[in-house]
């Protein structure tokens, strides 16, 4: 059963920057034709797609929400099966719980293994 | 973007009543739909995709339809453990967008 687990700093100063790590655990990151996550739900709120990358033959191919595209980078790890969120410049309102996710295939699609999500707060 | 629209924002209703929820896409999405339960601390749970395709191991009381910018998402008979905050997510455009859920009360 393919398990997802965040991890990374629960309180970051604002204007600094975010790091996340999403361990993958029963699959292989490189080896698999799918697409990984990061999707974000501020306390109280809705939720928000970060970005997602795709690792096809030594490549990661990244996609960005265009809201958070300059400040974003997902990138994927292969020799320790992990992909990882960066987000610079925060502010207060990128306080959220912070969820790892797996898509559906190889394309920007439903999100079908979801980690248990960190909190992250911002402060100043 | 792709904006999702929900209704309602909340429901109340009772052990073995039919629910609907509503989710209208800002253009057309050709069915690339998905839907989620998300219960209190908990990450999102998907349960349906394509519109109306049920995820493996989601009971088939949920079902999903529609077609262009309107679709639902129906419970035929409301269980205790359904209970819950559900959302709508268009995977037709980047972005990826979200509806802003409806929260499903006793």
């Amino acid at each position: 059963q393919l398990q997802l687990q965040e991890s990374g700093p629960g309180l970051v100063k604002s204007s600094e920057t975010l790091s996340l790590t999403c361990t993958v655990s029963s699959g292989s990151i490189s080896s698999s034709n799918y697409y990984w996550g990061w999707v974000r739900q501020p306390p109280g709120k809705g939720l928000e797609w970060i970005g997602s990358v795709y690792y096809s033959g030594n490549t990661d191919y990244a996609d960005y929400n265009p809201s958070l595209k300059s400040r974003v980078t997902v990138s994927v790890d292969t020799s320790k099966n992990q992909f990882s969120l960066r987000l610079t410049s925060v502010t207060a309102a990128d306080t959220a719980v912070y969820y790892c996710a797996r898509h559906g295939g190889e394309y920007l699609q439903q999100l079908t293994h979801w980690g248990q999500g960190t909190l992250v707060t911002v402060s100043s | 973007d792709i904006q999702m629209t929900q209704s309602p924002s909340s429901l109340s209703a009772s052990v073995g009543d039919r629910v609907t929820i509503t989710c209208r896409a800002s253009q057309g999405i050709s069915d690339s739909l998905a839907w989620y339960q998300q219960k209190p601390g908990k990450a999102p749970k998907l349960l349906l995709y394509a519109a109306s395709r049920l995820e493996s191991g989601v009971p088939s009381r949920f079902s999903g339809s529609g077609s262009g910018t309107d679709y639902t998402l129906s419970i035929s008979s409301l269980q205790p453990e359904d209970f819950a905050v559900y959302y709508c997510q268009q995977y037709y455009n980047n972005p990826l967008t979200f509806g802003g859920g409806t929260k499903v009360e006793i």
